[in-house]
């Protein structure tokens, strides 16, 4: 089954520190563009990041830009996010998200995982 | 920054009829790169519709997408019980890939 599933949410302080990993199975993982996903509460979607394939491309969307960093570890099947200088208005549910097609650097997200709340919170 | 409005907010419909709704963009996106998804309470959004009109695997046809340049839209031909959920169209051709607001399609 092709399945990605988050892990590393939870509560934390303003200015503080936390690392999500999303670890895929069921595909060929280095193949794929992925991306991360999030969603405040009672709020609509927000695309954060995006690494393609190899990691040749990185994105971010601005508000996270210097605060955020997404990496993968292809051996490990596994994405990451790591944020730092937390704020109240990064407290969200994030998803990480696979891009549908093969070795593409953009696509439609046709993969995602159930989500990890992050709390930011004095 | 391609911003996408969808209208309307909510979309309250009785099962079995028709829903049409409206994604529009701040400046012309590729129909290669626009997508809807389907979003239900506690559940991570699912992939309706790619590329502004094809079907993702699984879909059924009562699902279309349709439209180019800056109007998009998602028609379900007949609303299924399982069908009210908020709908979120989606940019990917540029970044940041942008998400609409959602349109909420609820039981009247």
């Amino acid at each position: 089954e092709v399945q990605l599933v988050e892990s590393g949410g939870g509560l934390v302080k303003p200015g503080g520190s936390l690392r999500l990993s999303c670890a895929a199975s069921g595909f060929s993982f280095s193949d794929y563009t992925l991306n991360w996903v999030r969603q405040a509460p009672g709020k609509g979607l927000e695309w954060v990041s995006s690494i393609t394939s190899s990691s040749g491309y990185i994105y971010y969307t601005d508000s996270v830009k210097g605060r955020f960093t997404i990496s993968r570890d292809n051996a490990k099947n596994s994405l990451y996010l790591q944020m730092n200088s937390l704020r109240a208005e990064d407290t969200a549910v994030y998803y990480c998200a696979r891009v549908k097609a093969i070795l593409a650097p953009v696509g439609a997200f046709d993969i995602w995982g159930q989500g990890t709340m992050v709390t930011v919170s004095s | 920054e391609v911003v996408l409005t969808q209208s309307p907010g909510t979309l309250s419909l009785s099962p079995g009829e028709g829903a049409t709704l409206s994604c529009r963009a701040s400046q012309s996106v590729s129909s290669t790169y626009l997508a809807w998804y389907q979003q239900k309470p506690g559940q991570a959004p699912r992939l309706l519709i790619y590329g502004a009109s094809s079907r993702a695997t699984g879909i059924p046809d009562r699902f279309s997408g349709s439209g180019s340049g800056t109007d998009f839209t998602l028609t379900i031909s007949r609303l299924e019980p399982e069908d009210f959920a908020v709908y979120y169209c989606q940019q990917y051709g540029t970044s940041p890939k942008t998400f609409g607001q959602g349109t909420k399609v609820e039981i009247k």
